[in-house]
Protein backbone atom coordinates (compact mmCIF):
# COMPACT_ATOMS: atom_id res chain seq x y z
CA UNK A 1 0.00 0.00 0.00
CA UNK A 2 1.35 3.81 -0.90
CA UNK A 3 2.52 5.60 1.76
CA UNK A 4 3.81 8.97 2.14
CA UNK A 5 7.58 8.97 3.39
CA UNK A 6 9.44 11.71 5.17
CA UNK A 7 12.93 12.50 5.94
CA UNK A 8 14.88 13.14 7.90
CA UNK A 9 13.45 11.22 10.71
CA UNK A 10 15.14 13.36 13.08
CA UNK A 11 16.51 16.63 13.24
CA UNK A 12 18.68 18.67 15.61
CA UNK A 13 19.41 22.65 15.05
CA UNK A 14 20.68 25.50 16.52
CA UNK A 15 18.14 28.21 17.43
CA UNK A 16 18.42 30.61 14.38
CA UNK A 17 19.44 28.01 11.78
CA UNK A 18 17.38 27.22 8.73
CA UNK A 19 15.78 23.56 8.25
CA UNK A 20 13.97 21.79 5.36
CA UNK A 21 11.93 18.95 5.90
CA UNK A 22 10.99 16.70 3.34
CA UNK A 23 8.14 14.54 2.21
CA UNK A 24 7.48 12.28 -0.48
CA UNK A 25 3.40 12.26 -0.90
CA UNK A 26 1.46 9.47 -2.00
CA UNK A 27 1.96 9.80 -5.99
CA UNK A 28 -1.52 10.35 -7.58
CA UNK A 29 -2.37 12.60 -4.39
CA UNK A 30 -3.13 16.26 -5.21
CA UNK A 31 -3.14 17.90 -1.93
CA UNK A 32 -0.46 18.01 -0.01
CA UNK A 33 -0.20 19.47 3.81
CA UNK A 34 1.96 20.15 7.05
CA UNK A 35 0.83 19.37 10.60
CA UNK A 36 2.53 19.70 13.49
CA UNK A 37 2.28 18.27 17.52
CA UNK A 38 4.23 19.99 19.81
CA UNK A 39 4.95 16.83 22.62
CA UNK A 40 2.02 16.08 24.32
CA UNK A 41 -0.44 18.67 22.79
CA UNK A 42 -2.55 18.31 19.76
CA UNK A 43 -1.74 17.74 16.01
CA UNK A 44 -2.17 21.43 14.76
CA UNK A 45 -2.73 22.24 10.99
CA UNK A 46 -0.32 24.47 9.27
CA UNK A 47 -0.90 24.30 5.34
CA UNK A 48 -2.47 23.05 2.83
CA UNK A 49 -0.79 23.34 -0.45
CA UNK A 50 -2.73 22.48 -3.94
CA UNK A 51 -1.90 23.12 -7.94
CA UNK A 52 1.60 24.79 -6.57
CA UNK A 53 0.12 27.07 -4.52
CA UNK A 54 -1.04 27.69 -0.83
CA UNK A 55 -4.53 26.95 -0.46
CA UNK A 56 -5.06 27.62 3.17
CA UNK A 57 -2.32 28.46 6.32
CA UNK A 58 -2.92 28.80 10.28
CA UNK A 59 -1.72 31.43 12.22
CA UNK A 60 1.06 29.54 12.88
CA UNK A 61 2.65 29.62 9.67
CA UNK A 62 4.20 33.15 9.12
CA UNK A 63 6.65 34.19 7.33
CA UNK A 64 9.60 32.05 8.81
CA UNK A 65 7.81 29.18 7.19
CA UNK A 66 7.36 28.22 3.18
CA UNK A 67 6.53 25.37 0.97
CA UNK A 68 7.37 24.19 -1.77
CA UNK A 69 7.24 21.18 -4.43
CA UNK A 70 10.35 21.65 -6.14
CA UNK A 71 9.83 18.95 -8.38
CA UNK A 72 7.07 15.83 -9.17
CA UNK A 73 7.77 14.01 -5.85
CA UNK A 74 8.87 15.82 -3.01
CA UNK A 75 7.04 18.29 -1.15
CA UNK A 76 8.95 20.98 1.50
CA UNK A 77 8.26 22.80 4.60
CA UNK A 78 11.64 24.78 5.23
CA UNK A 79 11.60 26.99 8.01
CA UNK A 80 14.05 29.64 7.92
CA UNK A 81 15.20 30.51 11.40
CA UNK A 82 14.21 28.70 13.88
CA UNK A 83 12.75 29.28 16.89
CA UNK A 84 12.64 27.12 20.45
CA UNK A 85 9.48 26.79 20.04
CA UNK A 86 9.39 25.37 16.52
CA UNK A 87 10.64 21.57 18.34
CA UNK A 88 7.82 19.35 17.77
CA UNK A 89 6.85 16.49 15.23
CA UNK A 90 6.31 17.74 11.72
CA UNK A 91 3.71 15.45 9.65
CA UNK A 92 3.19 15.81 6.24
CA UNK A 93 0.10 14.58 4.58
CA UNK A 94 -1.41 14.14 1.07
CA UNK A 95 -4.85 13.07 -0.16
CA UNK A 96 -6.11 12.58 -3.70
CA UNK A 97 -9.18 14.36 -5.30
CA UNK A 98 -12.41 13.09 -3.87
CA UNK A 99 -11.64 11.62 -0.37
CA UNK A 100 -11.31 13.12 2.57
CA UNK A 101 -9.17 10.76 4.33
CA UNK A 102 -5.41 11.77 4.54
CA UNK A 103 -2.07 9.59 4.22
CA UNK A 104 0.22 10.56 7.26
CA UNK A 105 3.67 10.31 6.99
CA UNK A 106 5.38 9.08 9.98
CA UNK A 107 6.96 12.83 11.28
CA UNK A 108 9.79 14.64 11.51
CA UNK A 109 11.18 14.80 14.82
CA UNK A 110 12.69 18.89 15.19
CA UNK A 111 14.58 19.49 18.57
CA UNK A 112 15.85 23.04 18.08
CA UNK A 113 18.93 23.81 20.76
CA UNK B 1 -14.03 23.70 25.13
CA UNK B 2 -12.08 23.54 22.13
CA UNK B 3 -13.01 21.93 18.68
CA UNK B 4 -12.52 17.99 18.92
CA UNK B 5 -11.96 17.08 22.30
CA UNK B 6 -11.71 13.40 23.59
CA UNK B 7 -12.66 11.87 27.16
CA UNK B 8 -11.70 10.46 28.97
CA UNK B 9 -8.00 11.91 28.69
CA UNK B 10 -6.38 8.34 29.40
CA UNK B 11 -8.06 4.92 29.50
CA UNK B 12 -6.66 1.58 30.75
CA UNK B 13 -8.77 -2.07 30.70
CA UNK B 14 -8.44 -5.26 30.09
CA UNK B 15 -7.46 -7.30 27.50
CA UNK B 16 -11.03 -8.74 25.69
CA UNK B 17 -12.76 -5.57 27.01
CA UNK B 18 -14.51 -2.98 24.90
CA UNK B 19 -12.83 0.70 24.63
CA UNK B 20 -15.44 3.78 24.27
CA UNK B 21 -13.64 7.02 23.66
CA UNK B 22 -15.78 10.30 22.98
CA UNK B 23 -15.12 13.04 20.80
CA UNK B 24 -17.23 16.70 20.97
CA UNK B 25 -16.71 19.83 18.67
CA UNK B 26 -18.23 22.94 18.14
CA UNK B 27 -19.05 23.62 14.98
CA UNK B 28 -20.90 22.14 12.07
CA UNK B 29 -18.78 19.87 10.46
CA UNK B 30 -18.77 17.89 7.11
CA UNK B 31 -17.51 15.01 8.03
CA UNK B 32 -15.36 13.55 11.52
CA UNK B 33 -12.31 10.92 11.26
CA UNK B 34 -10.57 8.81 13.89
CA UNK B 35 -6.96 8.40 14.13
CA UNK B 36 -4.54 6.11 16.21
CA UNK B 37 -1.00 7.30 16.90
CA UNK B 38 1.41 4.84 18.33
CA UNK B 39 4.15 6.49 20.92
CA UNK B 40 6.19 9.12 19.34
CA UNK B 41 4.76 7.51 15.31
CA UNK B 42 3.12 8.95 12.71
CA UNK B 43 -1.54 8.88 12.32
CA UNK B 44 -3.20 6.23 11.29
CA UNK B 45 -6.43 6.59 9.47
CA UNK B 46 -8.96 4.45 10.97
CA UNK B 47 -12.41 5.44 9.66
CA UNK B 48 -14.27 8.20 8.21
CA UNK B 49 -18.10 8.90 8.94
CA UNK B 50 -19.85 11.57 7.15
CA UNK B 51 -22.44 14.42 8.54
CA UNK B 52 -25.51 12.58 7.11
CA UNK B 53 -24.38 9.09 8.74
CA UNK B 54 -25.09 7.82 12.21
CA UNK B 55 -23.12 5.41 12.50
CA UNK B 56 -20.35 3.28 10.84
CA UNK B 57 -18.43 0.20 10.69
CA UNK B 58 -14.88 -0.92 10.21
CA UNK B 59 -13.82 -4.49 11.98
CA UNK B 60 -13.48 -4.13 15.19
CA UNK B 61 -14.24 -0.21 15.55
CA UNK B 62 -17.72 1.38 15.38
CA UNK B 63 -17.90 4.95 15.11
CA UNK B 64 -21.72 6.74 16.11
CA UNK B 65 -21.94 10.68 15.00
CA UNK B 66 -24.71 12.95 16.70
CA UNK B 67 -24.67 16.35 14.99
CA UNK B 68 -27.35 17.44 17.47
CA UNK B 69 -25.01 17.17 20.32
CA UNK B 70 -21.75 17.38 17.97
CA UNK B 71 -20.29 14.45 19.59
CA UNK B 72 -18.98 11.12 18.11
CA UNK B 73 -17.75 7.97 19.72
CA UNK B 74 -15.19 5.23 18.93
CA UNK B 75 -16.18 1.88 20.04
CA UNK B 76 -13.38 -1.15 19.97
CA UNK B 77 -14.53 -4.32 20.46
CA UNK B 78 -12.39 -7.14 22.11
CA UNK B 79 -9.57 -5.33 22.55
CA UNK B 80 -6.16 -6.39 22.13
CA UNK B 81 -2.51 -5.33 23.64
CA UNK B 82 -1.69 -3.95 20.02
CA UNK B 83 -4.52 -1.63 20.16
CA UNK B 84 -2.45 0.41 22.52
CA UNK B 85 -2.04 4.16 21.41
CA UNK B 86 -3.70 7.42 21.42
CA UNK B 87 -6.70 8.02 19.86
CA UNK B 88 -7.90 11.26 18.16
CA UNK B 89 -10.88 12.87 16.28
CA UNK B 90 -9.93 14.89 13.76
CA UNK B 91 -13.21 17.40 11.92
CA UNK B 92 -13.65 19.24 8.64
CA UNK B 93 -15.94 21.58 8.01
CA UNK B 94 -15.51 21.23 4.27
CA UNK B 95 -16.90 19.77 1.36
CA UNK B 96 -14.36 20.05 -0.76
CA UNK B 97 -12.72 16.56 -0.37
CA UNK B 98 -9.17 16.29 -0.42
CA UNK B 99 -8.80 20.03 0.16
CA UNK B 100 -9.41 21.28 3.61
CA UNK B 101 -7.75 21.39 6.68
CA UNK B 102 -8.11 19.11 9.48
CA UNK B 103 -8.60 20.33 12.90
CA UNK B 104 -7.74 17.33 15.92
CA UNK B 105 -8.70 16.82 19.16
CA UNK B 106 -6.96 16.30 22.29
CA UNK B 107 -6.76 12.78 22.08
CA UNK B 108 -7.47 9.46 24.21
CA UNK B 109 -4.49 7.82 25.24
CA UNK B 110 -5.38 4.01 25.16
CA UNK B 111 -3.74 1.26 27.26
CA UNK B 112 -4.66 -2.35 27.06
CA UNK B 113 -3.57 -4.23 29.94
CA UNK B 114 -2.50 -8.06 28.53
Amino acid sequence: EPEVTQTPSHQVTQMGQEVILRCVPISNHLYFYWYRQILGQKVEFLVSFYNNEISEKSEIFDDQFSVERPDGSNFTLKIRSTKLEDSAMYFCASSGPGTATRGFGPGTRLTVT
Amino acid sequence: SQQGEEDPQALSIQEGENATMNCSYKTSINNLQWYRQNSGRGLVHLILIRSNEREKHSGRLRVTLDTSKKSSSLLITASRAADTASYFCATSDSSNFGNEKLTFGTGTRLTIIP
